[in-house]
């Protein structure tokens, strides 16, 4: 079973641009969260999909950010435009249940996303 | 506000001793908590978790205690590996739920020496 997969792995981009993350969750996983960690820090949840619906949004920074998962399939996050504060490791993560006991989250690799 | 804190950001243990790392949580709601590890260049990965309604939980050379009235957790691993070494994040839940999101510790990095 494949796991989750993030696309592109580092991406480095100008103060201003637009920059698209990727994530492909487990197949069969209904659940897909989006997690962000800066510089070190603690990773902080940013949004939760349920199939295609966006079931918590409350992490999101700010309308510069935007998710979507069409389909119930991938989803992608997009930065437009990127601020500085931006820069930071951009984690998917993918559970097939979102019940607590059970909510077992598989993380990608990551994006790690440079804003010079 | 950070509700989910470890207060140490690195520990270093001897192969074989036991490693224990801590993790305290301000929010009384919180009723599930997991630890994860991850290494360099990887997501971080599943390594144990534990009910509100128990105090101990143990998988192989992992245990996981809480002291509720504390609020406080602690991951022990004896004995400690090599490839033990990475860092470990706590991460805690609500069961009625909001919808599953972990909130994170900003992790301790562990070392272990040969």
């Amino acid at each position: 079973e494949a796991g989750v997969t993030q696309f592109p792995s580092h991406s480095v981009i100008e103060k201003g641009q637009t920059v698209t993350l990727r994530c492909d969750p487990i197949s069969g996983h209904d659940n897909l969260y989006w997690y962000r960690r800066v510089m070190g820090k603690e990773i902080k949840f940013l949004l939760h999909f349920v199939k295609e619906s966006k079931q918590d949004e409350s992490g999101m920074p700010n309308n510069r950010f935007l998710a979507e998962r069409t389909g119930g399939t991938y989803s992608t996050l997009k930065v437009q435009p990127a601020e500085l504060e931006d820069s930071g490791v951009y984690f998917c993560a993918s559970s097939r249940t979102a019940i607590a006991a059970k909510n077992i989250q598989y993380f990608g690799a990551g994006t790690r996303l440079s804003v010079l | 506000d950070q509700q989910v804190k470890q207060n140490s950001p690195s520990l270093s243990v001897q192969e074989g001793r036991i490693s224990i790392l801590n993790c305290d949580y301000t929010n009384s709601m919180f009723d599930y908590f997991l630890w994860y590890k991850k290494y360099p260049a990887e997501g971080p990965t599943f390594l144990i978790s534990i009910s509100s309604i128990k105090d101990k939980n143990e998988d192989g050379r992992f245990t996981v205690f809480l002291n509720k009235s504390a609020k406080h957790l602690s991951l022990h691993i004896v004995p400690s590996q090599p490839g033990d070494s990475a860092v470990y994040f706590c991460a805690a839940s609500r069961f009625y739920n909001q919808g599953g999101k972990l909130i994170f510790g900003q992790g301790t990095e562990l070392s272990v020496k040969p």
